[in-house]
């Protein structure tokens, strides 16, 4: 049974340098979410795929964000020119649609923006 | 978006019953009740969820009271893996039907030897 897997699970750039984190749902879950994570806070919405398909996406997800789901699979999230206020774990979620549509977790990508 | 209420810590003997508590006195008829916990630097872990009556798993165990308007995480034998942050939610549903969810500060868990 594999679980939900992020790469990299660690990340230290430079401000103003792109990053790109890699998730890997569940195989049979076509919702997948992405959310973020400060110290000493829970974590917080960021978007949301069915599918391929981006059907919301939260105003933490500033223009220097985006995310991708292509073939409705893994997803990918890039952040343009870093600043240190992006520093954070990034999670990602997924689930099965249904009528209790259980979340499941990743181990998160650590970004330290220098 | 029914907002809950945990206490920010508590302590539990190692091999006791740790109790959770959490408020959530604006629940809709149709909102779940989630419970995931989150042991320190990783992803949080699904523990258990309902709707009205009690549930329990390998994990855990959830009692909701008659009105809905508060709930209890029994951990029943509690061990020193047990100690992280546990997150109670309220799942909120967006507009395409799935649900994103809402973390409060949660209920950070020290198991005591």
């Amino acid at each position: 049974d594999t679980g939900v897997s992020q790469d990299p699970r660690h990340k230290i750039t430079k401000r103003g340098q792109n990053v790109t984190f890699r998730c890997d749902p569940i195989s049979e879950h076509n919702r997948l979410y992405w959310y973020r994570q400060t110290l000493g806070q829970g974590p917080e919405f960021l978007t949301y795929f069915q599918n391929e398909a981006q059907l919301e996406k939260s105003r933490l997800l500033s223009d220097r964000f985006s995310a991708e789901r292509p073939k409705g699979s893994f997803s990918t999230l890039e952040i343009q020119r870093t600043e240190q206020g992006d520093s954070a774990m990034y999670l990602c979620a997924s689930s099965l649609s249904g009528v209790t549509d259980t979340q499941y977790f990743g181990p998160g990508t650590r970004l330290t923006v220098l | 978006d029914a907002k809950t209420t945990q206490p920010p810590s508590m302590d539990c003997a190692e091999g006791r019953a740790a109790n959770l508590p959490c408020n959530h006195s604006t629940i809709s008829g149709n909102e779940y009740v989630y419970w995931y916990r989150q042991i320190h630097s990783q992803g949080p872990q699904y523990i258990i969820h309902g709707l009205k009556n009690n549930e329990t798993n390998e994990m855990a165990s959830l009692i909701i009271t008659e009105d809905r308007k508060s709930s209890t995480l029994i951990l029943p034998h509690a061990t020193l893996r047990d100690t992280a942050v546990y997150y109670c939610i309220v799942r909120s549903p967006l507009i395409t039907g799935a649900q994103k969810l809402v973390f409060g500060q949660g209920t950070r868990l020290t198991i005591n030897p």
